[in-house]
């Protein structure tokens, strides 16, 4: 079935840090390739998404590249700010048949001023 | 506009009572879901209407389990004889059609004691 692993947290960086949120997934076919973010009493917000091999997904500052070849999707941002403080969740979406995503367990970040 | 919105907040339930858990989506949405999320996990899919029927409830843990939308708007997860192993914070999210991008709710912590 499919999987998504993702580095397990807190991850505690000093502002304007650099940030990378290690991904990796199991799939059958070509899944899409979610970020999402969920900052503390609010729900899930997409953050950033890749449909093919070799796309980049940016928004806010953070990037991911879909790597076919090593099954990845790493989050990266160049410089962290306090408000980026939340929980980062990796997912997919099979291309077929039940487009029902798969989630990762989630990796916060704690950004320290 | 206004988001996806779940009522309670928070419910405290006793061991072997019946619950029920409210979502309101985006108005125009026709796609709903709903996912539980335990401690530490990423969330994970109970059931999907697609309008007013149930298109897929391949992911409800047991019978004791069941939604409804009636008027292909708001949704009730209901679940019955609770128990402790229910208690999570239930997700709900919408989108414009299956496949859609999906916008979630804040969601609703159940405490079974």
């Amino acid at each position: 079935g499919n999987s998504v692993t993702q580095m397990e947290g807190p991850v505690t960086l000093s502002e304007e840090a650099f940030l990378t949120i290690n991904c990796t997934y199991t799939a059958t076919g070509y899944p899409s390739l979610f970020w999402y973010v969920q900052y503390p009493g609010e729900g899930l917000q997409l953050l950033l998404k890749a449909t093919k091999a070799d796309d980049k997904g940016s928004n806010k500052g953070f990037e991911a590249t879909y790597r076919k070849e090593t099954t990845s999707f790493h989050l990266e941002k160049g410089s962290v700010q306090v408000s980026d403080s939340a929980v980062y969740f990796c997912a997919l979406r099979p291309s077929g048949g039940s487009y029902i995503p798969t989630f990762g367990r989630g990796t916060s970040l704690i950004v320290h001023p | 506009g206004a988001g996806v919105s779940q009522t309670p907040s928070n419910k405290v339930t006793e061991k072997g009572k019946y619950v029920e858990l409210r979502c309101d989506p985006i108005s125009g949405h026709t796609a709903l879901y709903w996912y539980r999320q335990s401690l530490g996990q990423g969330p994970e899919f109970l059931i999907y209407f697609q309008g007013t029927g149930a298109a897929d409830d391949s992911g409800l843990p047991n019978d004791r389990f069941f939604a409804v939308r009636p008027e292909g708007s708001v949704s009730t997860l209901k679940i019955q004889r609770t128990e402790r192993g229910d208690s999570a914070v239930y997700l709900c999210a919408s989108s414009t059609d299956w496949g859609g991008e999906q916008y979630f709710g804040p969601g609703t912590r159940l405490t079974v004691t």
